[in-house]
């Protein structure tokens, strides 16, 4: 058990539905992110808050929308997503940005 | 581009022997040199970690060797154990941004 807990563990969604993944650290870290783990590839950073505030967004798709309301939550809401999105979708949080991130479990996202 | 190459991608080692996974990158700004280990249905764990003013680093059975001059270094597994059997991944970082390689997924046999 790391301290960052993510729900749902696993997702169905269609194409047209919007859907929310939470992501919760009670660890008083200050920084929070998104990556998306794929088969095969490195994990990509999707979105870094620090302090609760976005400081980097690495040309993610407007489909996915990040929402930090407060340190110790983020969000990532979803609508109008692709299959090629269907991927692991990992939390992590850190102290501070200098510090390498302690991960979640992770939500399995699979759109049809 | 790929900042951080990582090999084998996957490996396959007898109970007991030396697994070695390595890396090789290429951003002179990478100030520290993390190994995660991530087990099927989990997300990755801080496994070790080194700065690159030491060349070696040992905790238990694990080992980073680190080469700064020719940019690479490498997680070495001594009595390599079935419960060892992972998905392993090198990462840097630097300039506040943490690079990960590719991963590589050991299985450790009887």
């Amino acid at each position: 058990e790391t301290g960052v807990t993510q729900t749902p563990r696993h997702l169905v969604m269609g194409m047209t539905n919007k859907k929310s993944l939470k992501c919760e650290q009670h660890l008083g870290h200050n920084a929070m992110y998104w990556y998306k783990q794929s088969a095969k590839k490195p994990l990509e950073l999707m979105f870094v808050y620090s302090l609760e505030e976005r400081v980097e967004n690495n040309s993610v798709p407007s489909r996915f929308s990040p929402e930090c309301p407060n340190s110790s939550h983020l969000f990532l809401h979803l609508h109008t997503l692709q299959p090629e999105d269907s991927a692991l979708y990992l939390c992590a949080s850190s102290l501070t940005r200098r510090l390498p991130a302690f991960f979640g479990q992770g939500t399995r996202l699979t759109v049809v | 581009q790929q900042q951080v190459k990582q090999s084998p991608q996957s490996l396959i080692v007898q109970k007991g022997g030396i697994s070695i996974i390595n890396c090789a990158y290429e951003n002179t700004a990478f100030d520290y040199f993390p190994w995660y280990q991530q087990f099927p249905g989990k997300g990755p764990a801080l496994l070790i970690a080194i700065r690159p003013d030491v060349s070696e680093k040992k905790e238990g059975r694990f080992t980073i060797s680190f080469n700064k001059s020719a940019k690479q270094f490498s997680l070495h597994i001594m009595d390599s154990q079935p419960g060892d059997s992972a998905t392993y991944f090198c990462a840097a970082f630097g300039n506040e941004k943490l690079t990960f390689g590719t991963g590589t997924r050991l299985t450790i046999i009887p």
